[in-house]
């Protein structure tokens, strides 16, 4: 059972550059989530998406875009890397509806922006 | 907005003390409360949750009650062990299925 998968591991990007991180879940979960991971802040949604074909912001999604093409996927795409996207992305799913659902999370993405 | 506050850590105990970890939070509406525990290089992993005022949820020794006078959800442990540091996260979700974290608070246990 692989549960979500997230690609990279870890990436040290230049700045400016453009990057996608993966984001694959085979529990046909309709709820799908970004989150960066930071000392101090916790984790910080980026998007959301309830369901296929739609998005959401969070609470700091500026720098990022998501699409939702399927149920399985949700990658997050840096159009144009700056230093303070250094972070730890972690990708997360769960059922939607009722909001009490469990919430799966992958092992997550260091990512460093120099 | 929603919002969920915990306590500042690292919170250090010896082991088999007891563990209190306060979280209040903000919500419009009546949220489902979560607490997640997050080892070290890992992701995060559902460790207990309630979902009405009153509920308590339980699990591996841990516990806490939704308390929608209070708007708290506080993690309580009679007996800590080695093996439960780690960053303990309080969440909440309203049915716009947005989960919303605290900051986490490190626990760090020794023997």
């Amino acid at each position: 059972i692989a549960g979500i998968t997230q690609a990279p591991t870890s990436q040290i990007l230049a700045a400016g550059r453009r990057m996608t991180l993966r984001c694959t879940q085979d529990m046909r979960h309709n709820a799908m989530y970004w989150y960066r991971q930071d000392l101090g802040l916790g984790l910080r949604l980026i998007h959301y998406s309830n369901t296929a074909g739609t998005t959401g912001k969070g609470e700091v999604p500026d720098g990022y875009s998501v699409s939702r093409a399927n149920t399985d996927d949700f990658p997050l795409t840096l159009a144009s890397a700056v230093p303070s996207q250094t972070s730890v992305y972690f990708c997360a799913s769960r059922k939607a509806g009722t909001g009490n659902t469990e919430a799966f999370f992958g092992q997550g993405t260091r990512l460093t922006v120099v | 907005g929603d919002s969920v506050t915990q306590m500042e850590g690292p919170v250090t105990l010896s082991e088999e003390a007891f563990l209190t970890i306060n979280c209040t939070y903000t919500a419009t509406g009546y949220p489902s409360l979560f607490w997640y525990v997050q080892y070290p290089g890992e992701g995060l992993q559902l460790l207990l949750k309630a979902t009405k005022a009153d509920d308590k949820g339980s699990n591996k020794g841990f516990e806490a009650t939704y308390r929608k006078e209070t708007t708290s959800f506080h993690l309580e442990k009679g007996s800590v062990q080695v093996s439960d540091s780690a960053v303990y996260f309080c969440a909440l979700s309203e049915n716009t299925d947005k989960l919303i974290f605290g900051t986490g608070t490190r626990l760090q246990v020794f023997p």
